[in-house]
């Protein structure tokens, strides 16, 4: 079956720094890849996103690019914040017609000033 | 445009006992999905509902069941509660289209605690 594997938290870095957070999966045909974050007390919220290959997702300074030969879509952002402080979860969806989302376990980040 | 929005936010339930969790579409959306997040895990598919009809099913128990409603509101029922139903419950709403459903949103959750 369908399966992500995310690298296990959780990541503490200090503002500004690099920040990578691996994700690999495992599907059948072509899935679609998300980031989703969750911010404390509130609901997943989509991050970005990439439906085909070698595409790249980006969206608040943040980016993932699609790799099928290495089954990855690791989120890397250059310079992270505090607000950046949250759980993100790698997803990926196969189905069409019901896009249901297999998520990984989550890594939480929380950036030091 | 108003939100997914789910109740109650929080409720505790003894184990064996019934409990229905309540989710309101974003407008415009026809296509409601639950998802169960155990603590410290990721979001796992438990059924989605379109058209009032559901519309494929995770790897849960039939006591877990749900409706759709014609406004494309939600339900999620679970019958003889067990310790391990302890939980946030997700809803999302997307929109059935010709080539997929649009992006989900989801809710901010219902925690429940089965004691």
């Amino acid at each position: 079956g369908d399966s992500v594997t995310q690298m296990e938290g959780p990541v503490t870095l200090s503002e500004e720094a690099f920040l990578t957070i691996n994700c690999t999966y495992t599907a059948t045909g072509y899935p679609s890849l998300f980031w989703y974050v969750q911010y404390p007390g509130e609901g997943l919220q989509l991050l970005l996103k990439a439906t085909k290959a070698d595409d790249k997702g980006s969206n608040k300074g943040f980016e993932a690019t699609y790799r099928k030969e290495t089954t990855s879509f690791h989120l890397e952002k250059g310079s992270v914040q505090v607000s950046d402080s949250a759980v993100y979860f790698c997803a990926l969806s196969t189905n069409f017609g019901n896009e249901k989302l297999t998520f990984g376990t989550g890594t939480r980040l929380t950036i030091i000033p | 445009e108003t939100g997914v929005t789910q109740s109650p936010t929080h409720l505790i339930k003894t184990r064996g006992q019934q409990v229905t969790l309540r989710c309101s579409s974003q407008s415009g959306h026809n296509t409601v999905s639950w998802y169960q997040q155990a603590l410290g895990q990721g979001p796992q598919f438990i059924f989605q509902y379109y058209r009032e009809e559901e519309n494929g099913r995770g790897n849960f128990p039939p006591r877990f069941s749900g409706l759709q409603f014609p406004n494309y509101s939600s339900e999620l029922n679970v019958n003889a509660l067990e310790l391990d139903d302890s939980a946030l419950y997700l809803c999302a709403s997307s929109s059935r289209v010709l080539t997929g459903n649009t992006e989900a949103f989801f809710g901010q959750g219902t925690r429940l605690t089965v004691v």
